[in-house]
């Protein structure tokens, strides 16, 4: 089945700085990449996602890497904000199928300090 | 549109009692999940509802039964509650043409002493 690794599990930065987190996984017939951000006692919330057919997407401030070669896909925030600070989610699907579960990494906790 | 409701919000149980965790959305989605959420351990699913009248065995479904009575409504069974069954419990759906976009409820905090 599919493993999902996620690195680093906490990451402090600068307000202004940007942060990456990375995740790697194991099945390569996963095609749908999440990422979700939880703030303290609050539900996980999608904030971009990436599908296998492209390589990259912006929104705004964050962005979403893929490469299937290797395996990995990472998050990209630029000029952090201090309501920025949250745990983030990554997670893997193997398809567009009903009822294809997501498979999460372990989360990063990332405080951005003014 | 309420989205994904879960209830309680909170519950303490003590070792071996049994309680069952709602779940609805209005959303008209297809499947629906139950997550457990433990610290470090990220989000890991117990069983999940392709469509209305299927379960399935997630990732960690020991200790629990779901049963999907309509297709607004999931629930979660614990039998014989136990402390390693404390955590913050999530229930999410998905939309037929988007089965993969998780959308989550607001979590049951449960507490067994």
């Amino acid at each position: 089945g599919e493993n999902v690794e996620q690195h680093p599990s906490t990451l402090s930065v600068q307000e202004g700085d940007s942060a990456v987190i990375k995740c790697t996984y194991s099945d390569s017939a996963s095609n749908y990449f999440p990422w979700y951000k939880q703030e303290l006692g609050k539900r996980p919330q999608l904030i971009i996602d990436i599908r296998s057919n492209v390589g990259e997407k912006k929104d705004q401030r964050i962005a979403v890497t893929l490469n299937k070669t290797a395996k990995h896909f990472s998050l990209h925030i630029t000029e952090t904000q201090p309501e920025d600070s949250a745990v983030y989610f990554c997670a893997a699907s193997p398809g567009n199928q009903a009822g294809t579960a997501l498979i999460f990494g372990k989360g990063t906790t990332l405080s951005v300090s003014s | 549109n309420a989205g994904v409701t879960q209830t309680p919000k909170f519950q303490v149980l003590k070792t071996g009692q049994s309680m069952t965790l709602q779940c609805a959305q209005d959303m008209n989605h297809n499947s629906m999940y139950w997550y457990r959420q433990d610290p470090g351990m990220g989000l890991r699913l117990i069983y999940y509802s392709a469509s209305e009248g299927t379960t399935d065995k997630g990732e960690v479904p020991n200790g629990y039964n779901v049963s999907r009575l309509n297709k607004r409504e999931f629930s979660l069974r614990l039998e014989s509650a136990a402390p390693s069954q404390t955590s913050v419990y999530f229930c999410a759906s998905t939309r037929i043409d988007r089965a993969d976009e998780q959308f989550f409820g607001p979590g049951t905090r449960l507490t067994v002493l």
